[in-house]
């Protein structure tokens, strides 16, 4: 079992719509949770963290945790072309040292 | 402010020979770690620096090696390169070593 997985994709939603973006995780002590965002040829440009189970809103980015099942989600509303790029879901652990675990990403397509 | 940067922007190299690549964190950032990325993968942890120490490593060959300087800056040196090291290298700086990690652009090494 990968320590975080995603779906590789690709997720296409048009234009307007809400894009939801899911991550699974394999170990019970990841303390801190992180979505980045990779457009072709760039590096991962942070988009949200949460550490507490629940939602958390910023913009027109939602993330949500719930650590009893392990799963950590990203919703986008209101989608623009200009978020068409793959979503990497980053767990940080302290099994062994402090770690960042990253998915392997899901790449989005939003159509307009 | 300055975000992360990284040195050099691209590097080929033939097999066997040894590479090292710089980075420079965000100023008032005390933690640098190492990612390599592949096409199609998300970055995988190499190495996590605070306060000049080791804190975390990942899955890779002793070939691979770090260190952080009193500035903060980082090094990683990869020697007997082999062709699987052909990939893109990412630095994150982090203000400690349990904070949120902004990446720099990238060192894009391909070897031959």
């Amino acid at each position: 079992q990968k320590e975080v997985e995603q779906n590789s994709g690709p997720l296409s939603v048009p234009e307007g719509a809400i894009a939801s973006l899911n991550c699974t995780y394999s170990d019970r002590g990841s303390q801190s949770f992180f979505w980045y965002r990779q457009y072709s040829g760039k590096s991962p440009e942070l988009i949200m963290f949460i550490y507490s189970n629940g939602d958390k809103e910023d913009g027109r980015f939602t993330a949500q945790l719930n650590k009893a099942s392990q799963y950590v989600s990203l919703l986008i509303r209101d989608s623009q072309p200009s978020d068409s790029a793959t979503y990497l879901c980053a767990v940080k652990v302290l099994t062994g040292g402090f770690k960042t675990i990253f998915g392997a990403g899901t790449r989005l397509f939003v159509k307009a | 402010d300055a975000g992360v940067t990284q040195s050099p922007t691209h590097l080929i190299k033939t097999r066997g020979q040894q590479v090292t690549l710089r980075c420079s964190p965000i100023s008032g950032h005390k933690s640098v770690s190492w990612y390599q990325q592949v096409l199609g993968q998300g970055p995988q942890f190499i190495f996590q620096y605070y306060e000049k120490e080791e804190r975390g490593r990942g899955n890779f060959p002793d070939r691979f090696s770090a260190r952080q300087f009193p500035n903060y800056s980082s090094e990683l040196n990869v020697n007997a390169l082999l062709l699987g090291d052909s990939a893109l290298y990412l630095c994150a700086s982090s203000q400690d070593r349990e904070e949120t990690q902004y990446f720099g652009p990238g060192t894009r090494l391909l070897v031959l």
